[in-house]
């Protein structure tokens, strides 16, 4: 299995672009998650899913959408890039049934 | 949001000591979990204790909750330079929204 995989691994936008990050997992979970973490600070919860066609907001969700259509993907769209977005995203996904989630390798993202 | 708040913010240590790190929270939770992030990684979940456990151990790792005090300890023993990493600890309330502390940042000097 490769896991959770995210595309790209770096971005540079400028502001008032937008971009879709990609998050993909192999190992048939229905909770997936988006989070953003800021320098010296944990992990944020932007969105989550917990299942093909259900999406809910997390603790930061504003400048941010998402679906989901199949078990294996969840991209995070930004739809107008913000220097306030600048941060490193990180996708997650875990089985139902259990709280361990398990994390994407993450998307650096820079917006000028 | 019932974020977590990691003590110390920064610990250094030599190889083979023993590394406390310490975590509260605010509200009520269903388990409490630890995960690990090496310098430019994804997080590795670590351990998972229940709000009815008091005390959890998986190798090195030790874990204690006090939900009276809203607080829990995450111990490793003997310390290696690979534990240098962050680590953050997360609460959980509904299995949904995962909750993270400000993390721990560990170094083990060999």
């Amino acid at each position: 299995n490769a896991g959770v995989t995210q595309t790209p691994k770096f971005q540079v936008l400028k502001t008032g672009q937008s971009m879709t990050l990609q998050c993909a997992q192999d190992m048939n979970h229905e909770y997936m998650s988006w989070y953003r973490q800021d320098p010296g600070m944990g992990l944020r919860l932007i969105h989550y899913s917990v299942g093909a066609g259900i999406t809910d907001q997390g603790e930061v969700p504003n400048g941010y959408n998402v679906s989901r259509s199949t078990t294996e993907d969840f991209p995070l769209r930004l739809l107008s890039a913000a220097p306030s977005q600048t941060s490193v995203y990180f996708c997650a996904s875990r089985p139902t049934g259990t709280y361990e989630q398990y994390f994407g390798p993450g998307t650096r993202l820079t917006v000028t | 949001s019932q974020q977590g708040e990691e003590d110390p913010q920064a610990l250094s240590i030599q190889e083979g000591e023993n590394a406390t790190m310490n975590c509260s929270y605010k509200t009520s939770i269903n388990n409490l979990q630890w995960y690990r992030q090496n310098s430019g990684r994804g997080l590795v979940h670590l351990i998972l204790i229940r709000s009815n456990e008091r005390e959890k151990h998986s190798g090195r790792l030790r874990v204690t909750l006090d939900t009276s005090k809203k607080s829990s300890s995450l111990l490793i023993t003997a310390s290696r330079a690979a534990d240098t990493a962050s680590y953050f600890c997360a609460t959980d309330d509904d299995g949904n929204k995962l909750v993270f502390g400000a993390g721990t940042i560990l170094r083990v000097k060999s």
